[in-house]
Formats: C-alpha cells, structure tokens, sequence
C-alpha cells in the first residue's frame, strides 16, 4: 500500500544535540509538509516543499531545517533541540499545494528532550 | 489573525447516537474546510472536504455541513459506535498554494457502549 513512512517513530535527544527526523513516501507526491504537534494543540506547519522549492512558515524558528534530497524522501534537522521542541512531529504528503487536496499523514515522530 | 475554535475540548455520548462536532472560525474566507481523525499517538486521517460553495457533504455515516456566513462547519457522525472515539480536527483551506491548510486543535469524542 501507498503509504508515508517516519523514522523512527519514537526519539529521545539530549538538549542542545542535533537529531534529524526522517520521512519517505511511496505517493509519488510532489508536496511535503512537516508539522509539529503538541498534546491537545493544532498540527503546526513548520515548512513545505513543492517538489523542490523549500517554503519556510514566517514563524518557524532557525533552530529547525529541512533537506529533500528526492521526491520519496524528506528529512527534519533540529540543530540545537530545546526542552520546549519536545513534540510529535507530523510529515504529511499532498499531490498538489493549491486548495482543496486532502493531506497523507505519517505516524509520527515523538520527540522527547531530556 | 486566522482563528479556529473546535467545540470542547471533548465530547461524551451514547452509542447509538448522533455526535455532533462544531468548528467555527474567524478572520479566514475558506475555499475548503477539510475533517480528519487522529488516533492517540497517530497521525491524521482525512476524513471529508466540503468546498465553499456546497452546503452538506455525506460519506457513510459521516455528514459534513459549511455555512460561510456563519463561518460554520459542523460534524456529524451518526448511530456512533465506541470505534467512532477518536480526535477530530477541522482544517481550513484556501485556493492558492500560497495559502495553506490551518488546523484546529480538534475535539475528543469518546462513544461509551
């Protein structure tokens, strides 16, 4: 089955020690999205790529990057991790970034910062 | 700013019952309002999209309605089964790729037998 892949599902960093969260696709979709997701808040769209033009949120700190290297791959990179960057982190999948296209999620990446 | 506001933080009812889920929002004009499910520790399910200019969207036992004028959309899951107990979230959409899909921190429906 078509499916969005993350990895790994859970990740335990030290404060300030870079970790890198990774997420693949077998849609063949052009768009991905990584959202990060706090307990009981909204999904927050952290950047997307549209194949591979990179779109950065306004509000997303520097501290977090994002590579895709191919279409089927995508990868988060969190520099220095903080205690408050302790969240699920959602990669989701899209066929196209204009309205009305319904979003493919992956499981999830819990990050937990010790 | 956009805001989303999603009905209580959780919803109880009876199996067998109707749930109704409401998501209003504010300073937004939606081309689309999308519905998904999450599952604790999962990511989002898609569920339905309504466009702006349909009134009511069915699929099985899921209804969907969207009133721009009230800045409304409700959901509803009907003869709800304790499988039903899950987190739903509403999403706004606009037209361009320049907009991009708001999500509302969503409402915990749990279905007791």
């Amino acid at each position: 089955d078509a499916m969005v892949i993350q990895n790994p599902r859970y990740q335990v960093t030290q404060f300030g020690k870079p970790v890198t969260l990774s997420c693949s696709q077998t849609l063949n979709h052009n768009v991905m999205y990584w959202y990060q997701q706090k307990s009981s808040q909204a999904p927050k769209l952290l950047f997307h790529y549209y194949d591979k033009d990179f779109n950065n949120e306004a509000d997303t700190p520097d501290n977090f990057q994002s590579r895709r290297p191919n279409t089927s791959f995508c990868f988060l990179d969190i520099r220095s991790p903080g205690l408050g960057d302790a969240a699920m982190y959602l990669c989701a999948t899209s066929s196209d970034p204009t309205g009305g296209y319904e979003q493919y999620f992956g499981p999830g990446t819990r990050l937990t910062v010790t | 700013s956009q805001k989303i506001e999603q009905n209580s933080e959780a919803l109880n009812i009876q199996e067998g019952k109707t749930a109704t889920l409401t998501c209003n929002y504010t300073n937004y004009s939606p081309a689309y309002l999308q519905w998904y499910r999450q599952d604790p520790g999962r990511g989002p399910v898609f569920l339905l999209l309504i466009r702006e200019n349909e009134k009511e969207k069915r699929k099985e036992r899921l209804k969907v309605t969207f009133d721009t004028t009230l800045k409304q959309s409700l959901f509803h899951i009907t003869a709800s089964q304790p499988a039903d107990s899950a987190t739903y979230l509403c999403a706004l959409d606009g037209w361009s790729s320049a907009s991009k899909i708001i999500f509302g921190s969503g409402t915990r429906l749990s279905i007791r037998p």
